[in-house]
């Protein structure tokens, strides 16, 4: 089975544009989650869809938001983007049906905001 | 609110030695376990889960329930084992997100 891809790998934006990243989840996987990678703060939740519905959200302000889509590929929107926003997206899939959920994660997309 | 804690941010170990990496959690109930691992230039991957209680690539680790602890351990470092190391927590109540620690480098010595 082909593995999480997220595209694009790289971005670079400027303060107060807007960045939509994608993500496509293995074959069967109902559930997406992302998370923010950064030296200082490590792994942190954003969000997770899974059926289209946002099941679980982290700590993020309304700036930070997601969907999810019949074929489970999900997006996620940065608005006004921040200096501080500058970090690896890493979205992962499950199948996230009952017993133990195990993620599944992309190689990541690589933001930087000048 | 669940809390994972990696005290190390850098480990470094001479091949051949043993290795810990340390987790600690906080977290009222029974939680679920787990340790990942990210190479250099590669994505995070799942090294192992408590409720698995198996060893793979010659690492092991015990949840310790009195301690909150889910050490990391190896008894023979080796090069390729040079990674960063991530402790996560997922509460056993549904489908909950994994809380991550900060991680911790650990860096094999030839």
């Amino acid at each position: 089975k082909a593995g999480v891809t997220q595209t694009p790998r790289y971005l670079i934006k400027t303060r107060g544009q807007q960045v939509t990243l994608s993500c496509s989840p293995i074959s069967g996987h109902r559930s997406v989650s992302w998370y923010q990678q950064t030296p200082g703060q490590g792994l942190q939740f954003l969000f997770e869809y899974f059926s289209e519905t946002q099941r679980n959200k982290g700590n993020f302000p309304g700036r930070f938001s997601g969907r999810q889509f019949s074929n489970s590929r999900s997006e996620m929107n940065v608005s006004t983007l921040e200096l501080g926003d500058s970090a690896l997206y890493l979205c992962a899939s499950s199948l996230a049906v009952g017993g133990t959920n195990i993620q599944y994660f992309g190689a990541g997309t690589r933001l930087s905001v000048l | 609110a669940q809390r994972v804690t990696q005290p190390e941010k850098l480990l470094s170990v001479f091949k051949g030695a043993p290795v810990e990496l340390k987790c600690n959690y906080s977290y009222s109930g029974s939680p679920e376990l787990f340790w990942y691992v990210q190479y250099s230039r590669q994505r995070l991957q799942l090294l192992l889960r408590h409720i698995s209680r198996e060893s793979i690539k010659g690492f092991t680790a015990d949840l310790n329930k009195g301690e909150t602890s889910f050490h990391l351990k190896k008894p023979f470092a080796q090069e390729e084992d040079s990674a960063m190391y991530y402790c996560a927590l997922r509460p056993y109540s549904g489908n909950t997100p994994l809380v991550f620690g900060k991680g911790t480098r650990l860096s094999v010595i030839a």
